[in-house]
């Protein structure tokens, strides 16, 4: 079955350290790929998204995230962490090959706790 | 950029009420929209996905009676809660999409329905 795992409920960083939020999917095919932060009581908000093409990919916020099709994964990453980063990530999943459905999938979500 | 406008944002009501949510996009045109159910601290949970113009497919365990979703035009899309009880008390949050596959969802703010 197709899936989207995020392994880490929480990650908690200090203030100027870097983060890595994971993100592993199984499907068949290459998908496109989203992270997504939602701050509480928020709707979501894109950070970045993966279609082809160069798999490394720049975001807003100054996060970036890997493509590694050898591991099936979509990693966020932020070399140094604002306090205001403190928000819940949701990566997310679309195959193309649903059959034109382009249903997303989400992960349950990764909550980033950040310490002064 | 893309902007989704969810309303209300907050709305309690009397157990037995209707309540009507609204998902607009603002400067874009949206072919799909997908509602979404979200419990605290947790993953965006799937209600159902319409396309403007037809009636929306609505996940298992959705029930399409009481959850009412209506996707008139290509910038407006409705849930109506029917009879809400308090078990229906939740975060509901919208997204709009075009209908390519490698397009992101756009999200709304989110409405959060409590019903006393």
């Amino acid at each position: 079955a197709q899936s989207v795992t995020q392994p880490d409920i929480h990650i908690t960083v200090s203030e100027g350290a870097s983060l890595e939020l994971r993100c592993n999917y199984s499907y068949g095919a290459t998908p496109y790929l989203f992270w997504y932060v939602q701050s509480p009581g928020q709707g979501l908000q894109l950070l970045l998204k993966y279609f082809s093409g160069d798999t490394l990919v720049q975001g807003i916020k100054g996060f970036e995230a890997e493509f590694k099709r050898s591991q099936s994964s979509f990693n966020l990453r932020k070399p140094s962490v604002h306090w205001s980063d403190a928000a819940e990530y949701f990566c997310a999943v679309v195959s193309p090959a649903s059959g034109g459905s382009y249903i997303p999938t989400f992960g349950r979500g990764t909550s980033l706790i950040v310490h002064p | 950029g893309a902007v989704v406008s969810q309303h209300p944002s907050w709305v309690i009501c009397k157990s037995g009420t209707s309540v009507k949510i609204e998902c607009r996009s603002l400067d874009f045109q949206a072919t799909t929209m997908f509602w979404y159910r979200q419990f605290p601290k947790q993953s965006l949970m799937l209600m159902a996905t319409s396309n403007e113009g037809s009636k929306a497919t609505y996940e298992q365990g959705v029930e399409k009676d009481k959850f009412l979703i209506n996707h008139a035009s290509l910038t407006l899309s409705t849930l109506t809660v029917t009879s809400a009880h308090p078990e229906d008390s939740s975060f509901y949050i919208c997204s709009a999409r075009d209908r390519e596959a490698n397009q992101p969802q756009h999200f709304g703010d989110g409405t959060r329905l409590s019903i006393l």
